[in-house]
């Protein structure tokens, strides 16, 4: 079992929808990671947080808005998202940076109407 | 040439056949590598990280080739399960994991 707890873990959303992804890791992690993945295609990565503090965001639109509450929650706040937002969101973990062994949440399956 | 090639497959093979995945990667500079495993519509799942002495776990065997840039992954003895994606992970520069594009396996009856 995943020690990186997603949820929701299917979402349908309108376009003018605002909803949140919610993430929780307990095994006292300090970096956090937001990935999108298309069918097919490896992950992408999105926003990296490290000591709770946003380290990298990789120029994702701002309808994509992540919050670090503490170190052991990552949110993905979503707002009038596009059809072409419909993916796999997938939430990890390190123990403390980018160079190290991640450990992935389920997953929450997005589609957008 | 990308950060980190594979061959994308699908690879297939029957039961109990041995079968290798090699993953070329262009940052010299690279020092951490891992095999993760992905099922269809699941998250990736650590398989190994790979050292420069290579290492093994059962019937899985992964070996890194610095001067070659490419770090490879044996699975011997395949088992129905063992049907999957094989995504090889690299950190690049400014220290970013970098997913290949993943190699699908088929082993068949």
């Amino acid at each position: 079992d995943t020690e990186v707890t997603q949820t929701p873990k299917h979402l349908v959303m309108g376009m003018t929808n605002k909803k949140s992804l919610k993430c929780e890791q307990h095994m006292g992690h300090r970096a956090m990671y937001w990935y999108k993945q298309k069918a097919k295609k490896p992950p992408e990565l999105m926003f990296v947080y490290s000591y709770e503090k946003l380290s990298i965001n990789e120029s994702v639109p701002s309808r994509f808005s992540p919050e670090c509450p503490n170190s052991s929650l990552l949110n993905l706040h979503l707002h009038a998202l596009q059809p072409e937002d419909s993916a796999l969101y997938l939430c990890a973990s390190s123990q403390r940076g980018q160079d190290e062994k991640l450990f992935f949440g389920s997953g929450t399956q997005l589609s957008v109407l | 040439r990308k950060e980190v090639e594979q061959d994308p497959g699908p690879f297939n093979v029957p039961e109990g056949a041995t079968v290798a995945f090699n993953c070329t990667y262009s940052n010299s500079a690279s020092q951490s590598f891992f095999w993760y495993r992905q099922d269809c519509r699941k998250e990736p799942k650590l398989l190994m990280s790979v050292y420069s002495s290579g290492n093994e776990d059962g019937r899985f065997t992964a070996q890194l080739n610095r001067a070659s840039q490419y770090i490879s992954l044996l699975i011997r003895d395949s088992k129905l399960s063992d049907s999957a994606t094989y995504l090889c992970v690299v950190n690049g520069g400014f220290q970013k994991l970098v997913f290949g594009t993943g190699t699908r396996l088929l082993v068949s009856p």
